[in-house]
């Protein structure tokens, strides 16, 4: 079983629609989990962190559910920007290594 | 300020050939990482620096691989000799002490052996 498990999707939904990705990890005892997002051939890029749980930042949600193992992002108010893949990643070695999913894609249209 | 440099963008070279990447943290970051993305694969972690000392290389794949950080600023890692196996994007990143999660990744050399 890998580390961290995401749906890879896409997700095809309409502008202004919300969605929401959830990420399943194996190790109980992970503390840090946090989202990145990646454009087409482009870095990944720090989206949110979560801990503990979870956070909010304007229309981003992520949330964290130590007892079912998942952490989830929720979009509200989708925009055509907002078209990427979603990295779920979580922090090991000590906090010194990441370990990302595979990404989920999501397509916002108009 | 400047973000995570990487060069080059690209690289073309012949199975057996050496390649070296080369990349620039951002200025003041002691954490230096570099990954890896084999298409249709997850990014995968590498190597990690603190400064010019190797902290963790748990994820170089064989001793083809070598990773340097002269003086604590600058990376390169040096394929040699290159595998088919080895094609991907190789990502540099950096962060603060104590901020291993908030990582800031340049824009990647992608890799081709042919």
């Amino acid at each position: 079983r890998k580390e961290v498990e995401q749906d890879p999707g896409p997700f095809n939904v309409p502008e202004g629609a919300t969605v929401a990705f959830n990420c399943t990890y194996s190790n109980s005892a992970s503390q840090s989990f946090f989202w990145y997002r990646q454009d087409c051939r482009k870095e990944p890029k720090l989206l949110m962190s979560v801990y503990s749980s979870g956070n909010e930042d304007g229309r981003f949600t992520a949330q964290l559910n130590r007892a079912s193992q998942y952490i989830s992002l929720l979009i509200r108010d989708s925009k055509l920007s907002d078209s990427a893949t979603y990295l779920c990643v979580r922090l090991t070695g000590g906090g010194n290594k990441l370990t990302f999913g595979t990404g989920t894609q999501l397509k916002v249209e108009l | 300020e400047a973000g995570v440099t990487q060069f080059p963008s690209h690289s073309v070279i012949e199975k057996g050939q050496t390649v070296t990447l080369r990349c620039d943290p951002i200025s003041g970051h002691d954490n230096l990482y570099w990954y890896r993305r084999v298409m249709g694969k997850e990014i995968k972690f590498l190597l990690h620096f603190v400064k010019e000392s190797k902290q963790d290389e748990s994820g170089m794949p064989n001793n083809r691989f070598l990773a340097e950080r002269t003086g604590g600023t600058y990376s390169t890692l040096k394929v040699q000799p290159a595998e088919l196996e080895d094609s991907g994007v190789y990502f540099c990143a950096s962060s603060q002490t104590g901020t291993g999660g908030e990582a800031f990744f340049g824009q990647g050399t992608r890799l081709t052996v042919v």
